[in-house]
């Protein structure tokens, strides 16, 4: 199995640009969510889905869109990306609830210019 | 919100040495959880505890949560370098969030 396979592992934006970052998991969770990372803050909710259809605000949901089309796909959409979200990103899942342990995938590190 | 707070965010020791990292919250833990994070990878699971007064270990890492659900410790036994790397207390608010503390960085050096 992969288990959660992220990308792109790196990405360069220019400030208003828009992109997508990819979260896929083989392991049928229904569970999924996406984080970012910045020094000193931790771990950081931004979105999550407790299944296929279902998404809802973390803590930083603001410039961040999501949607669950499928059980094994949650994607995170910058619309506008701007220099606060240099960040690194990382995409979780577990079987069905957040208190599970979740599996990583490796992270996404993006910059914004 | 139910805030978590680690410390120390940093730790230095010689291998060997043992070492302790703590996880405290602002309001009781319905579930603790400790992941351990290498440079340039994503989150490891490391242990659950969801009792009060509940004592796991695996391996040499030894986790305990107290009797009131507010503070956890993860402790070290003759550490080596594989156990360098970023530890993160995670805890479940009782809602579908996970939420993490901001870290504990620790190198072992020879």
């Amino acid at each position: 199995n992969a288990g959660v396979t992220q990308t792109p592992k790196f990405q360069v934006l220019k400030t208003g640009q828009s992109m997508t970052l990819q979260c896929a998991q083989d392991m049928n969770h229904e569970y999924m969510s996406w984080y970012r990372q910045d020094p000193g803050m931790g771990l950081r909710l931004i979105h999550y889905s407790v299944g296929a259809g279902i998404t809802d605000q973390g803590e930083v949901p603001n410039g961040y869109n999501v949607s669950r089309s499928t059980t094994e796909d949650f994607p995170l959409r910058l619309l506008s990306a701007a220099p606060s979200q240099t960040s690194v990103y990382f995409c979780a899942s577990s079987y069905n609830r957040a208190n599970q342990p979740q599996h990583f995938g490796d992270g996404t590190r993006l910059s914004i210019l | 919100s139910q805030e978590l707070e680690q410390s120390p965010q940093s730790l230095i020791v010689q291998e060997g040495k043992n070492l302790t990292i703590n996880c405290t919250s602002s309001k009781t833990l319905y579930g603790l959880y400790w992941y351990k994070q290498k440079y340039g990878e994503g989150l490891i699971f490391l242990m659950m505890l969801q009792k009060g007064g509940e004592e796991k270990s695996h391996e040499k890492i030894t986790a305990k949560l107290d009797e009131k659900k507010q503070q956890s410790s993860l402790h070290i036994t003759a550490s080596q370098p594989s156990h360098a790397g970023i530890y993160l207390c995670g805890a479940d608010p009782n809602t579908d969030k996970l939420i993490f503390g901001t870290g504990t960085r620790l190198q072992v050096f020879p």
